[in-house]
């Protein structure tokens, strides 16, 4: 299956750094998305690691441990604006898996 | 626009009535997929589609949900005898081949 574990709800503050980790079962897994959900909308995608390693894209990077069954995704200079749900899916050869979700709260 | 677009976009119900939920992917995607999203949670997978044909169905959609694409284009979602734990926003992705989904605003359903 594609069990996937995230913490519920992290806090930052403004202009700093945060790491949302995800963990994943490893059975038919063929990649790994992130996602970012403000309250009340859609979900829309940040990236999709396939391969192991570090993706960067503007202040968000990704990165993805196959043999660990490990992900995190990392933001940058943090702005109030960054403050929603980012939501890790296991991407099998068929289904996309989503874990609950990681509710970020940015503060001043 | 050529988005997910998904109809309708509230629905409010008497426990009992039968609903159904219409999604038109982006036109050239050949997967469209199903989920429910309660508050405080990921989306739940429910189901999923390559073109017309119904690969995979959750365990946990009872015998009173059945979705269709018939032409391998739009997809419906019916929800018959509805109960007020079916109180969901239903929300549709489609994406070309196994890379990114591209969601639908959803379909807020509120059964009474």
């Amino acid at each position: 299956g594609q069990n996937i574990d995230q913490p519920t709800e992290m806090t930052a503050t403004e202009g700093a750094i945060v790491q949302i980790n995800c963990t994943y079962q490893t059975s038919g897994f063929n990649g790994l998305f992130w996602y970012q959900q403000h309250a009340g909308e859609a979900p829309t995608f940040l990236s999709y690691n396939v391969l192991d390693g570090l993706e960067e894209k503007g202040r968000f990077s990704s990165f993805l441990s196959r043999s660990k069954g490990y992900s995190y995704l990392l933001l940058k200079e943090l702005q109030m604006k960054d403050s929603a749900s980012y939501l890790c899916a296991g991407g099998g050869y068929q289904k996309v898996t989503f874990g609950i979700g990681t509710k970020l709260q940015v503060i001043p | 626009d050529t988005g997910v677009s998904q109809d309708p976009r509230h629905k409010i119900t008497k426990r009992g009535q039968n609903v159904t939920f219409r999604c038109d992917p982006i036109s050239e995607h050949n997967r469209l997929y199903w989920y429910r999203q309660t508050l405080g949670q990921g989306p739940e997978f429910l189901t999923y589609f390559q073109n017309e044909a119904q690969l995979e169905k959750s365990r946990l959609l009872s015998d009173r949900f059945s979705a269709e694409r018939p032409k391998g284009s739009f997809s419906t979602l019916e929800i018959q005898r509805t109960e007020q734990g079916d109180s969901a926003m239903y929300l549709c992705a489609s994406s070309l081949g196994d890379g990114e989904l591209f969601f639908g605003e959803g379909s807020r359903l509120t059964v009474l």
